[in-house]
């Protein structure tokens, strides 16, 4: 069983749309989580940490919700710009040093 | 300019012909991590290091061994590389593991034929 589950999408959603993605995870030991956006075969690049009372950038909304074990992205207002790859990550609390990976959910905002 | 370089970008071998891809940081980071990255399969990890000659296995180590003498490179090495080597590699640094920001390097396509 994999530590992080994302869907793979794509989802095409319209400029201005409102996208949401959902990452579970299986460890209930996972301690902290992180999406990443990664542009086609480039490298991965934060996008927000992930906290426990949610946390907002901007047009971006992350939560945690520990009880089912998945995390969360809002997009809101889509630019044409936020087309990409959207990786969930996570690690332990017992190997904090020990990184997991989703294998990413592709956004193709279109005009 | 803060960055993690990589070296060579892009590499095709041979099944069995040694070798080695650089990964030097800048930022003085503690932890350092490479990763490969293969369709459908997501960033694996491969081998990270806390500090200078403090290393792990992350969760796919076979076939490949890492160095960390000085705090800045963290070299990974293909003893013998196999064609199921064939991949994209990151490599990553941050402050210490945990909640800091990984910071990745542009990353090295290798094929293995």
């Amino acid at each position: 069983r994999k530590e992080v589950e994302q869907d793979p999408g794509p989802f095409n959603v319209p400029e201005g749309a409102t996208v949401a993605f959902n990452c579970t995870y299986s460890n209930s030991a996972s301690q902290s989580f992180f999406w990443y956006r990664q542009d086609c075969r480039k490298e991965p690049k934060l996008l927000m940490s992930v906290y426990s009372s949610g946390n907002e950038d901007g047009r971006f909304t992350a939560q945690l919700n520990r009880a089912s074990q998945y995390i969360s992205l809002l997009i809101r207002d889509s630019k044409l710009s936020d087309s990409a790859t959207y990786l969930c990550v996570v690690n332990l609390r017992y190997n904090f040093n020990k990184f997991y990976f989703g294998s990413g959910t592709k956004l193709n905002v279109k005009p | 300019e803060a960055q993690v370089t990589q070296n060579p970008r892009y590499l095709i071998t041979v099944t069995g012909k040694k070798l080695t891809v650089t990964c030097s940081q800048n930022m003085n980071h503690e932890y350092m991590s490479w990763y490969r990255q293969d369709p459908g399969l997501g960033l694996r990890q491969i081998y990270y290091s806390m500090n200078v000659e403090v290393t792990d296995k992350g969760d796919v180590p076979e076939g490949y061994k890492v160095s960390r003498k000085e705090k800045r490179n963290f070299p990974l090495i293909l003893e013998s590389p196999s064609p199921n080597q064939t991949s994209l590699y990151f490599c990553a640094s941050s402050l210490s593991g945990d909640k800091n920001i990984q910071y990745f390097g542009a990353g090295t396509r290798l094929s293995v034929l």
